[in-house]
């Protein structure tokens, strides 16, 4: 039982470039999330999905954009790497609602764009 | 805006003492308070949590103390000891909206 993984571990883009971030989990949660942590700022939402199929915005979505093919992966997206994307990335994953359930975080990515 | 300051941003403690980190909210939408913790290169992982409908609760040397009226809560770390060195956020949430604070990084001196 991993838990939650991400792959890369670590991750260097110039700008204008793309990636994707993968996270999975085995834990068979419905609900999960995609978080960047910065310095002074505390770890905050960019997206999260309730279901297969499903996504929604969270606090600072702009510049990502996310999918949820299959239960156990979500993917976030980077279309064009902007300085201002350099962050750790936190993937992480619920049984349910985060009221009733609690969230299980991956180890991160360190991405750095130039 | 920050939807949840947290303070102090830092803060070194005895070995033994005391470890107190304070929270402050503004929606009173917000239904459940938990507390993460975290060791470098890792990931946040919950400590301890309350609701708004409780005051206090306590597990082990970990209590939160809630005060509804005024909006905010707190973490105690009790005996701190070396192993609790780490970064701690104060969350609050309402559905699947979650957000954390700045974060505390806690130092506990041998």
């Amino acid at each position: 039982n991993a838990g939650v993984t991400q792959t890369p571990k670590f991750r260097v883009l110039k700008t204008g470039q793309s990636m994707t971030l993968l996270c999975a989990q085995d834990m068979n949660h419905e609900y999960m999330y995609w978080y960047r942590q910065d310095p002074g700022m505390g770890l905050r939402l960019i997206h999260y999905s309730v279901g297969e199929g499903t996504t929604a915005k969270g606090e600072v979505p702009d510049g990502y954009n996310v999918s949820r093919l299959k239960k156990q992966n979500f993917l976030l997206g980077l279309e064009s790497a902007a300085p201002s994307q350099t962050s750790v990335y936190f993937c992480a994953s619920s049984y349910g609602d985060l009221t009733y359930y609690e969230q299980y975080f991956g180890p991160g990515t360190r991405l750095t764009v130039t | 805006q920050q939807q949840v300051k947290q303070s102090p941003q830092s803060l070194i403690v005895q070995k033994g003492g005391i470890s107190i980190i304070n929270c402050a909210y503004e929606n009173t939408a917000f239904d459940y308070f938990p507390w993460y913790q975290q060791f470098p290169g890792k990931g946040p992982a919950l400590l301890i949590a309350i609701r708004p409908d409780v005051s206090e609760k306590k597990e082990g040397r970990f209590t939160i103390s809630f005060n509804k009226s005024a909006k905010q809560f707190s973490l105690h770390i009790m005996d701190s000891q070396p192993g609790d060195s780490a970064t701690y956020f104060c969350a609050a949430s309402t559905g699947n909206q979650f957000y954390f604070g700045t974060g505390t990084s806690l130092t506990v001196i041998p």
